[in-house]
């Protein structure tokens, strides 16, 4: 298996913009997790899914983030419209629960820069 | 997101010397485990211990478990220059919710 796929790897954006941020999860897993990673905030998770069901969003910092999973091999993390604030590497996660095991494997993350 | 704790935030060692980096957790576990980030890349899985193991080693990687003080190790032996990188640790409750450390930031000198 290839690993957890994010696209793109960087994305430069100007603020007030559309951003689409894409992840294919391992094929099996059926946990699905974003992460966002600042210097300043460490690494926070903003949503998470299970069986394409978002599970928890509280971690979602505004309306302006939103995250899709239409199915078991794709989601989307949008940010409409961008703020410089939002500049961070973005990660996506997966895992498939097993006898206790949780190990959540990342993808390389999206650096996302808005200006 | 509830985060653990980790100490120290920032270590430097000389090459050859032992790291070891603490991680306190507040909630029941499943599991915990170790990740490494190296500078500008992805997370990469080191080591899982589950919530009735104490204690487990994978190379030169030791990680220790107490779930009385809620805590765990790190150990990592005869460091080298390529272990530098910033350490994690996640606790897994029994919602399979990952809870992050702050990181440890571990500078190997040559």
């Amino acid at each position: 298996d290839a690993g957890v796929i994010q696209s793109p790897r960087h994305e430069v954006t100007e603020m007030g913009q559309e951003v689409t941020l894409r992840c294919k999860p391992i094929s099996g897993h059926d946990y699905l997790f974003w992460y966002r990673q600042t210097m300043m905030r460490g690494l926070e998770l903003l949503i998470y899914f299970n069986n394409n069901v978002p599970i928890d969003d509280s971690g979602m910092p505004e309306d302006r983030f939103s995250a899709k999973m239409p199915n078991a091999s794709f989601s989307t993390l949008k940010i409409q419209p961008s703020e410089p604030r939002d500049s961070a590497v973005y990660f996506c996660a997966s895992s498939r629960p097993h006898r206790g095991s949780t190990e959540a494997f990342f993808g390389q993350g999206t650096r996302l820069t808005v200006v | 997101s509830q985060q653990g704790e980790e100490d120290p935030q920032a270590l430097s060692i000389q090459e050859g010397e032992n790291a070891t980096m603490n991680c306190s957790y507040k909630t029941s576990i499943n599991n915990l485990q170790w990740y490494r980030q190296n500078s500008g890349r992805g997370l990469v899985h080191l080591i899982l211990i589950r919530s009735n193991e104490r204690e487990k080693h994978s190379g030169r990687l030791r990680v220790t478990l107490d779930t009385s003080k809620k805590s765990s190790s790190l150990l990592i032996t005869a460091s080298r220059a390529a272990d530098t990188a910033s350490y994690f640790c996640v606790s897994s409750d029994s919602n399979y919710q990952l809870i992050w450390g702050a990181g440890t930031k571990l500078i190997i000198k040559p």
